[in-house]
């Protein structure tokens, strides 16, 4: 049972817009939230995240958003660039020791 | 330090062939784990130790599937006997909470199997 969603699978921005990457969860129990990045033939890095006691966390181009009451968050990249292009996982996790839960990614095409 | 190492990269195999596949965590992690990507099911966990003992194995998919970390510095994952369903890239990931941020599990470049 998925508990972690992203329910679009790819998405293409132009290079200097916005992108925005979208993750549902079901787990009220959810307290903290990661972004990893994923080039092919490679590990998931990780990006960013957020804890439930935050609704926004920014790490220069990259800002996740966190509704809390809509069990949503969301990833903007600004402006996005080509080696952006990546797949984005969204994550979660109930508590410090537990494992991730991951969503099945949003693959991202940034375009010149 | 040279990051989570998985071994080998690569492993093609014939269905009723044991495959192990091999971790070595970051040094100083106390945390790790054992995730699957598929196409269809995406990056789904399997097993996770913490200081050397396994914690959840709820996600290992039946008795062919098992996992030992043996020290701190090791861990191995073996199929027995393989399928082709099994067939997917298999990632190891190490974590210690608390000195890099919350959860922060820094993974391995994945062993990619292929069962014929």
């Amino acid at each position: 049972d998925q508990q972690v969603k992203q329910n679009s699978p790819s998405l293409s921005v132009q290079e200097g817009r916005i992108s925005i990457l979208n993750c549902d969860y079901t787990n009220s129990m959810f307290d903290y939230f990661l972004w990893y990045k994923k080039y092919p033939a490679e590990g998931p890095t990780f990006l960013i995240s957020i804890s439930s006691i935050k609704d926004k966390n920014e790490d220069g181009r990259f800002t996740v958003f966190l509704n809390k009451s809509a069990k949503h968050l969301s990833l903007h990249i600004v402006p996005s660039q080509p080696g952006d292009s990546a797949v984005y996982f969204c994550a979660a996790a109930p508590n410090s020791g537990y494992a991730l839960n991951f969503g099945k990614g949003t693959s991202l095409l940034v375009t010149p | 330090d040279a990051g989570v190492i998985q071994s080998p990269r690569h492993e093609v195999t014939e269905m009723g062939q044991e495959v192990t596949l091999r971790c070595k965590p970051i040094s100083g992690h106390n945390s790790l784990f054992w995730y699957r990507q598929t196409m269809m099911r995406g990056l789904e966990l399997l097993i996770y130790f913490n200081n050397n003992v396994p914690i959840d194995d709820s996600g290992m998919p039946e008795d062919r599937f098992s996992a030992k970390m043996p020290n701190a510095s090791f861990s191995t994952l073996k199929i027995q006997p393989s399928e082709p369903r099994d067939s997917a890239v298999y990632f190891c990931a190490s974590s210690s909470p608390g000195l890099a941020g919350y959860n922060e599990q820094f993974f391995g470049p994945g062993t990619r199997l292929t069962v014929l």
